[in-house]
């Protein structure tokens, strides 16, 4: 498949651990955030999504936390899987009552 | 997964020639979008649609038209290809609720 970034910052964890993706924001107005996951030659996949209201929302195996104090998201993945490789993005709707904002991504490398 | 189809998967064109892409939905969902990928810049918003015949620009809009006459159908045309356009091209779409659902993807190269 095509490569999604070839300077992308890379996260390794081995197989069963937990996984912690980080993302930074900008705009203190965002009051909507997401996680997408990309695999190898695929479009992007909706995760999990959070409102400014929450500080925490949980999914299947995935956390998503929100600190508006400094503008960070982090996205938690527990007992990470090799189907978890991919890349993630985080993404916030800024200003916009319907467009997105597209952080660059992370790779996530799962070892067996 | 959300209906979202893109045609074609793959195109080689060269570089002048005009090239359409097609994006079609079965979810009648009111936005619709068209973004690039490329290495280093994650993903770029092109021009999207707010509903049928309502389009605007993204943030890279230069050398691409849009247009949407049904609900389900959005379409991308590059009016004269130019290398600095082969990409990796992704439709997506919303219900107006923020989240954006996306297509699998048309993989273009210009020579």
């Amino acid at each position: 498949g095509e490569s999604v970034g070839l300077h992308l910052p890379t996260l390794s964890v081995q197989e069963g651990d937990n996984s912690i993706i980080n993302c930074a924001y900008s705009n203190s107005a965002s009051d909507y955030f997401i996680w997408y996951k990309q695999e190898s030659g695929k479009g992007p996949q909706f995760i999990i999504d959070i409102r400014s209201n929450m500080d925490k929302r949980q999914g299947q195996r995935v956390t998503v936390l929100l600190n508006k104090t400094v503008k960070h998201l982090s996205l938690q993945i527990a007992a990470t899987q090799p189907g978890d490789s991919a890349v993630y993005f985080c993404a916030d709707k800024g200003d916009s009552s319907y467009k997105l904002i597209f952080g660059s991504g992370t790779r996530l490398l799962v070892r067996p | 997964d959300a209906g979202i189809t893109q045609s074609p998967r793959h195109k080689v064109t060269e570089t002048g020639t005009p090239v359409t892409l097609r994006c079609h939905q079965t979810e009648n969902h009111r936005y619709m979008y068209w973004y690039r990928q490329d290495p280093g810049h994650g993903l770029r918003l092109i021009h999207y649609s707010y509903g049928v015949k309502d389009t605007d620009k993204g943030e890279v809009s230069d050398g691409y038209s849009v247009s949407r006459s049904k609900t389900e159908d959005f379409l991308l045309t590059l009016e004269s290809a130019t290398s600095s356009q082969t990409s990796v091209y992704f439709c997506a779409i919303s219900s107006g609720n923020y989240e954006q659902y996306f297509g699998p993807g048309t993989r273009l190269t210009v020579t």
